[in-house]
């Protein structure tokens, strides 16, 4: 298994208060991803980097943030949790891109009350 | 975007072939196709991918069609660890060398003993 390492695996948290999720990775990979899972809309890219420094936007980015400071550690910041942003959250790791697989961490299952 | 339709589910019997549809008119010349599985509670898994050609790995097979609009994942003997959500994925070129792994409903898979 590809060592891809999210924490915390859960998370209860209350509206307005920021939230960090970490994506850890072993492999040197250089693309990092952050997603969420919704029931009934499958996997949604929220950021993801393409380097140390480097990142851009998903379909899904407006009320998060990003940071990668180093090659190992992609971090997903909720500035101010909503309860919209209950959901599953993965993060993924590849090589490359285009000509190559991802690998996904096991999920954080965060819930805004 | 590139969107791909799966139908949303499917049903098979163990150790007989499964054949999963996958269209995807509007893929562009540069789109890798890309087959993930995700089972419950767990983060999505590759499963294969192609560009043009045909491809087998020890998992399953991609058949691509000669217009690359469509293809089909062929599990050989479906076994119950088979059953699961798939999902058809265009990897999509956006630019640079920036892919964007872009996922929809997927199938699920229902295997029956």
């Amino acid at each position: 298994d590809a060592g891809i390492t999210q924490s915390p695996r859960h998370k209860v948290t209350e509206t307005g208060t920021p939230v960090t999720l970490r994506c850890h990775q072993t492999e040197n990979h250089r693309y990092m991803y952050w997603y969420r899972q919704d029931p009934g809309h499958g996997l949604r890219l929220i950021h993801y980097s393409y380097g140390v420094k480097d990142t851009d936007k998903g379909e899904v980015s407006d009320g998060y943030s990003v940071s990668r400071s180093k090659t190992e550690d992609f971090l997903l910041t909720l500035e101010s949790a909503t309860s919209s942003q209950t959901s599953v959250y993965f993060c993924a790791i590849s090589f490359k891109q285009g000509d190559t697989e991802a690998f996904f961490g096991q999920g954080t299952r965060l819930t805004v009350v | 975007d590139a969107k791909t339709t799966q139908p949303n589910s499917m049903e098979s019997n163990e150790e007989e072939p499964v054949h999963l549809p996958c269209n995807h008119s509007t893929i562009s010349g540069t789109d890798y196709i890309h087959w993930y599985r995700q089972l419950p509670s767990q983060g999505p898994e590759y499963v294969i991918h192609g560009l043009t050609s045909n491809v087998n790995n020890r998992m399953a097979s991609l058949a691509i069609a000669e217009d690359r609009k469509s293809s089909t994942l062929i599990l050989h003997r479906a076994t119950l660890r088979d059953a699961a959500v798939y999902y058809c994925i265009l990897d999509k070129y956006s630019g640079g060398s920036n892919y964007k792994l872009t996922f929809g409903k997927g199938t699920l898979l229902t295997v029956n003993p």
